[in-house]
């Protein structure tokens, strides 16, 4: 089993729409959790942490949960701009990123 | 925000030949840095964790005497791909650790290195 699954889509949106990525990862003793966006032949951008309570930035929604050990990315009211690979990542402390293999979203007009 | 570099973007190289990749923090120093590779549609794949001044660390089906890592200085990692043959044409991104945020460090990724082997 891989240490990070997620559904690789493609999601194919609509400007305006609500999209939402799920990620589970399989070692309970990772610590740090992130989405990062990889645009095409780009390296990876850190886009949000994710914590227990859940935590918001603009548009972009991200929740955890440890005893399910799932982490989900909601995107609200989608750009153009937004159509990229979003990534799941989990670190155990002291340890390098573990990757996700993304998640392809689609943004059109 | 800390900067991190990668030289070159890009390399085309002869099957046999060996390449090296040069990782650089510029504006903060950095005692561990990871190299990472990306092959087409897939996820990034950590090859190996490099610390100032020791031996890198390699993961399970990474050949240390093909991919050579050394850290000689707080501020600079290399990858050394040697011998290089057309499966090692990949996507290969470096990063470093940064400062403490909480308790954890937040790592910054270089641009990448598109080597392609013919």
């Amino acid at each position: 089993r891989k240490e990070v699954e997620q559904d690789p889509g493609p999601f194919n949106v609509p400007e305006g729409a609500t999209v939402a990525f799920n990620c589970t990862y399989s070692n309970s003793a990772s610590q740090s959790f992130f989405w990062y966006r990889q645009d095409c032949r780009k390296e990876p951008k850190l886009l949000m942490s994710v914590y227990s309570s859940g935590n918001e930035d603009g548009r972009f929604t991200a929740q955890l949960n440890r005893a399910s050990q799932y982490i989900s990315l909601l995107i609200r009211d989608s750009k153009l701009s937004d159509s990229a690979t979003y990534l799941c990542v989990v670190r155990k402390a002291g340890t390098a990123l573990i990757f996700g293999k993304g998640t392809t979203l689609s943004v059109s007009s | 925000g800390a900067v991190v570099s990668q030289h070159p973007s890009r390399v085309i190289c002869k099957s046999g030949t060996s390449v090296k990749i040069e990782c650089r923090s510029l504006d903060f120093q950095a005692t561990t840095m990871f190299w990472y590779r990306q092959f087409p549609k897939q996820s990034l794949m950590l090859m190996a964790t490099s610390n100032e001044g020791s031996k890198a660390t390699y993961e399970q089906g990474v050949e240390k005497d093909k991919f050579l890592i050394n850290h000689a200085s707080l501020t600079l990692s290399t990858l050394t791909v040697t011998s290089a043959h057309p499966e090692d044409s990949s996507f290969y991104i470096c990063s470093a650790n940064g400062v403490l945020v909480g308790s954890a460090r937040e790592q910054y990724f270089g641009p990448g290195t598109r080597l392609t082997v013919t």
